[in-house]
């Protein structure tokens, strides 16, 4: 069971715009803490994509973007494309655990 | 360019113990915390520890204190996870991960190496 809740599965034609979710609570999102996101193609390592909620590490295309609010973060794609299909993860940190947690992961498919 | 390359995957029995290996190259290894990230077959990431950039301070996920210790060579660029008392559930792709960032509570897993796999099974 993650302590960060993600839809198992978004999808979208290309083109579109799709947001996968991660919902936390108040000993991580809530608390304020940052909200990261990697993205993992099947087979090999994840991959860095958001960072501190809002900013993109350089080489990272402007069709990703990551906001949070509340008890909840959210990765935008703009502009889909089929080599974005592939696995997502949100992670920050828990206070009640002392620990990094990541959510469940998302499963983005290019219709 | 920055570099990680885990190494000391293999089959162990329940109860046996292993030694990963990281090596790291293209950036300054000591000033920066470094994690071990696993992965069960077909699951999500769960983080499994941390040292600090001092080199002195380290922690642990639940699953794993007690039984599993980070530590570090600077003089060889190496990160090392030692694990004791494997259990089945142990079984996973471990990561050797870079953390970025100015404030423990929230760093980020900047540069991930390519994992190595460690079966617990009789």
């Amino acid at each position: 069971q993650s302590v960060l809740t993600q839809p198992p599965s978004v999808s979208g034609a290309p083109g579109q715009r799709v947001t996968v979710s991660c919902t936390g609570g108040t000993s991580n999102i809530g608390a304020g803490y940052d909200v990261h996101w990697y993205q993992q193609f099947p087979g090999t390592a994840p991959k860095f994509l958001i960072y501190s909620n809002i900013n993109r590490p350089s080489g990272v295309p402007d069709r990703f973007s990551g906001s949070r609010s509340g008890t909840s973060a959210s990765l935008a794609i703009t502009g889909l494309q089929a080599e974005d299909e592939a696995d997502y993860y949100c992670q920050s940190y828990d206070s009640s655990r002392s620990a990094y947690v990541f959510g469940s992961g998302t499963k983005v498919t290019v219709l | 360019e920055v570099h990680l390359l885990e190494s000391g995957g293999d089959l162990v029995q329940p109860g046996g113990s292993l030694r990963l290996s990281c090596a790291a190259s293209g950036f300054s290894f000591g000033t920066f915390a470094m994690s071990w990230v696993r992965q069960a077959p077909g699951k999500g990431l769960e983080w499994v520890s941390i040292l600090r950039s001092s080199g002195s301070n380290t922690y642990y996920a639940d699953s794993v204190r007690g039984r599993f210790t980070v530590s570090r060579d600077i003089s060889k660029n190496t990160l090392y996870l030692q694990m004791n008392s494997l259990r089945v559930e142990d079984t996973a792709i471990y990561y050797c991960v870079k953390m970025k960032g100015m404030d423990y509570y929230n760093y980020a897993m900047d540069v991930w190496g390519q994992g190595t796999t460690v079966t617990v099974s009789s």
